[in-house]
C-alpha cells in the first residue's frame, strides 16, 4: 500500500533552473494538492486539483505551474527557480471535498542556490 | 482567509506527564482535523471532528471540538517518547471555490525519557 509517492526526495537547483516534482497516488482519490512547508509558517497550499481535468490556485501559486496528468498523477513545475522557493514540498490527496482526511507523501526537500 | 493559531509553538515535557495543545480561530469551521508529522515524513491524519462539542478518544489522545466550532484541543495523557512530533490542526471551511484545508503552524512536542 504505497499511498502517495513523491519524487525526488531531495533536489538542489541553481537559480533560474527548472524542474518538475512528480506525485502519484494509488488510492483512487479524486482530489490532489501541492503544499510547501517552511519553518514557522505551517503548510501553505500552492495549487490543487479538485478532480481530474481541473486545477486551481491556492494561497501561494506564483512561480509554479501544475498538471493533473490523469486521476493518479499531479505534477508541480518550477519554471525558473528562485532562492525563495527553497522549501519542503508535499503532495497530498483526498477522496474529495468535505470532511475527508488528506494522505500526504513523504516530501521533496528542495534547495535553490 | 481563515487563520488557525496553535499554542504553544514548542513544548518539551518528561515522559509520563500530561499536556494539552490548543488550536484557535475567529472563523467557524465545518470540521477540524489533527495530524502528526515526524521528521522527514509527511503529516499523518489522527482524527477528524465535525460536531460542535464533539470529543473523540484515540488511546491516550483526547480531541475536542469547541461548541462554536472555532477551536479545538488535543490532550495527551501520560506522554511517551513515541508521541514526539509536530502536531498540526487543520480546519475545513468551504468558501466559494477555495474549498480546502487551512493548516495551523503546528506545535512541536518533545517527550523526554
Amino acid at each position: 500500500n504505497a499511498g502517495v509517492t513523491q519524487t525526488p526526495k531531495f533536489q538542489v537547483l541553481k537559480t533560474g533552473q527548472s524542474m518538475t516534482l512528480q506525485c502519484a497516488q494509488d488510492m483512487n482519490h479524486n482530489s490532489m494538492y501541492w503544499y510547501r512547508q517552511d519553518p514557522g509558517m505551517g503548510l501553505r497550499l500552492i495549487y490543487y486539483s479538485a478532480s481530474e481535468g481541473t486545477t486551481d490556485k491556492g494561497e501561494v501559486p506564483n512561480g509554479y505551474n501544475v498538471s493533473r496528468l490523469n486521476k493518479r498523477e499531479f505534477s508541480l513545475r518550477l519554471e525558473s527557480a528562485a532562492p525563495s522557493q527553497t522549501s519542503v514540498y508535499f503532495c497530498a490527496s483526498s477522496e474529495g471535498w468535505g470532511n475527508y482526511g488528506y494522505t500526504f507523501g513523504s516530501g521533496t526537500r528542495l534547495t535553490v542556490v | 482567509t481563515q487563520l488557525l493559531e496553535q499554542s504553544p509553538q514548542f513544548l518539551s515535557i518528561q515522559e509520563g506527564e500530561n499536556l494539552t495543545v490548543y488550536c484557535n480561530s475567529s472563523s467557524v469551521f465545518s470540521s477540524l482535523q489533527w495530524y502528526r508529522q515526524e521528521p522527514g515524513e509527511g503529516p499523518v491524519l489522527l482524527v477528524t471532528v465535525v460536531t460542535g462539542g464533539e470529543v473523540k478518544k484515540l488511546k491516550r489522545l483526547t480531541f475536542q471540538f469547541g461548541d462554536a466550532r472555532k477551536d479545538s484541543s488535543l490532550h495527551i495523557t501520560a506522554a511517551q517518547p513515541g508521541d514526539t512530533g509536530l502536531y498540526l490542526c487543520a480546519g475545513y471551511a468551504p468558501s466559494g471555490s477555495a474549498r480546502q484545508l487551512t493548516f495551523g503552524s503546528g506545535t512541536q512536542l518533545t517527550v523526554l525519557p
